[in-house]
């Protein structure tokens, strides 16, 4: 039992390229979201999934597409990355109220 | 806009000290009020949570307080240790998982 894997760990990209986060969970949960983590900012949610073809916005979702064609994976696409989106970025599986985070990906964009 | 304000942003206490982190909300349909706690290079881990009709909840050395009329909770650790030290988030649910802005524990030895 993994329960959040996140791929990559590390990740530099150029300012204009664009890429795909990947977020796998083996519990069964029907909600993931995304988080994007900042100093000062917290955690911020950038999409959720209620379930297989269901997604919605969070609070930053500009910049970041999603899609959710199974349970088990949620992947995170950035279609032109910007500086402004280097960050730590999360993906979460949650269990009624309760979330499991992966361990993250840090992304610098330059 | 923040829906959750966290503070403070920083904390440093004494090894035995009672670290308090505060939080406020707005939004009166938030239903669940999760602390998490994260390690440098980890994800966040779900430490306590509390629902709005408790006022105070307690799980070994950590302490939620919930005022609903203020729309504020917290969070003291009793008898804090180094292992302790950790950033520490405080969220609110309904529906979507909303966090603070985060704050940073260092307990001294």
């Amino acid at each position: 039992n993994a329960g959040v894997t996140q791929t990559p760990k590390f990740q530099v990209l150029k300012t204009g390229q664009s890429m795909t986060l990947q977020c796998a969970q083996d519990m069964n949960h029907e909600y993931m979201s995304w988080y994007r983590q900042d100093p000062g900012m917290g955690l911020r949610l950038i999409h959720y999934s209620v379930g297989a073809g269901i997604t919605d916005q969070g609070e930053v979702p500009n910049g970041y597409n999603v899609s959710r064609s199974t349970t088990e994976d949620f992947p995170l696409r950035l279609l032109s990355a910007a500086p402004s989106q280097t960050s730590v970025y999360f993906c979460a599986s949650h269990e009624a109220d309760r979330a499991f985070f992966g361990q993250g990906t840090r992304l610098t964009v330059v | 806009q923040q829906q959750v304000k966290q503070s403070p942003q920083s904390l440093i206490v004494q090894k035995g000290g009672i670290p308090i982190i505060n939080c406020a909300y707005e939004n009166t349909a938030f239903d669940y009020f999760p602390w998490y706690q994260q390690f440098p290079g980890k994800g966040p881990a779900l430490l306590i949570a509390i629902r709005p009709d408790v006022s105070e909840k307690k799980e070994g050395r950590f302490t939620i307080s919930f005022n609903k009329s203020a729309k504020q909770f917290s969070l003291h650790i009793m008898d804090s240790q180094p292992g302790d030290s950790a950033t520490y988030f405080c969220a609110a649910n309904t529906g979507k998982l909303i966090f603070g802005q985060g704050t940073t524990l260092q307990v001294k030895p």
